[in-house]
């Protein structure tokens, strides 16, 4: 079945201590990104990755870092998370940026909540 | 700047039509989109619509789009139980990146 999964889907933890979410694709696809979800707020991009070893910040990229050492896996880390971050977060992929139809459509996996205290 | 901006809730009574609207800001030709987000899951594209077009239909969703207005609209006919969900309009912003509205929450009354 063609998927994203995130992992953990659950996570409470203490401000400080470096957590990373883990995201895997089996699509194939060159375009990753992370999101998070706050209420009110909608889905704002923290960072994205056009394909292996091409990553770009989005809109809220501050405390978090990224990396995409191969195509499938694009893991999302917290050096030393801070309150502010609890919120929900989404792993998203797409075939390409470039893709023939433009359309760009998005693959979202389940998300992942975590609460930092 | 660019912006997409949507009601927070919308509340229907089943088998009524619901109509979620959405106000976008770009104006250059694009992609604009309606994912479906239900309790405790991911996102998933509903559908989707390219600026040069005033309508899409695809079985009980209806597309309208407004481009002197910048309007959106998703209507679906004969809402059903199922339907409950956060609706998010997106708009295509760059092909990296999507700018997207904050959801309309759809609560269907019995």
């Amino acid at each position: 079945e063609a998927q994203v999964t995130q992992n953990p889907r659950y996570l409470i933890t203490v401000t400080g201590k470096k957590l990373t979410v883990t995201c895997s694709q089996n699509m194939n696809h060159e375009y990753m990104s992370w999101y998070r979800q706050d209420p009110g707020l909608g889905l704002r991009q923290i960072y994205y990755s056009m394909n292996v070893e091409v990553t770009d910040k989005g809109d809220v990229p501050e405390g978090y870092k990224v990396s995409r050492k191969e195509k499938r896996n694009f893991p999302l880390i917290l050096e030393s998370p801070s309150p502010n971050q609890t919120s929900l977060y989404f792993c998203a992929s797409s075939l390409s940026g470039r893709s023939a139809s433009g359309a760009n459509v998005l693959t979202f996996g389940a998300g992942s909540r975590l609460t930092v205290l | 700047g660019e912006d997409v901006e949507q009601s927070l809730f919308l509340s229907v009574r089943e088998g009524d039509s619901s109509v979620i609207n959405c106000t976008y800001t770009d104006s250059s030709s694009t992609y604009l989109y309606w994912y479906k987000q239900e309790p405790g899951a991911g996102l998933q594209l509903l559908t989707y619509i390219f600026s040069n077009m005033d309508m899409k239909q695809d079985q009980r969703l209806t597309v309208l789009l407004n481009k002197k207005d910048k309007h959106l609209s998703l209507r679906i006919a004969d809402t059903q139980t199922g339907d409950s969900a956060i609706y998010f309009c997106a708009e295509k912003l760059s092909n990296y990146q999507l700018i997207w509205g904050a959801g309309t929450k759809l609560i269907i009354k019995p």
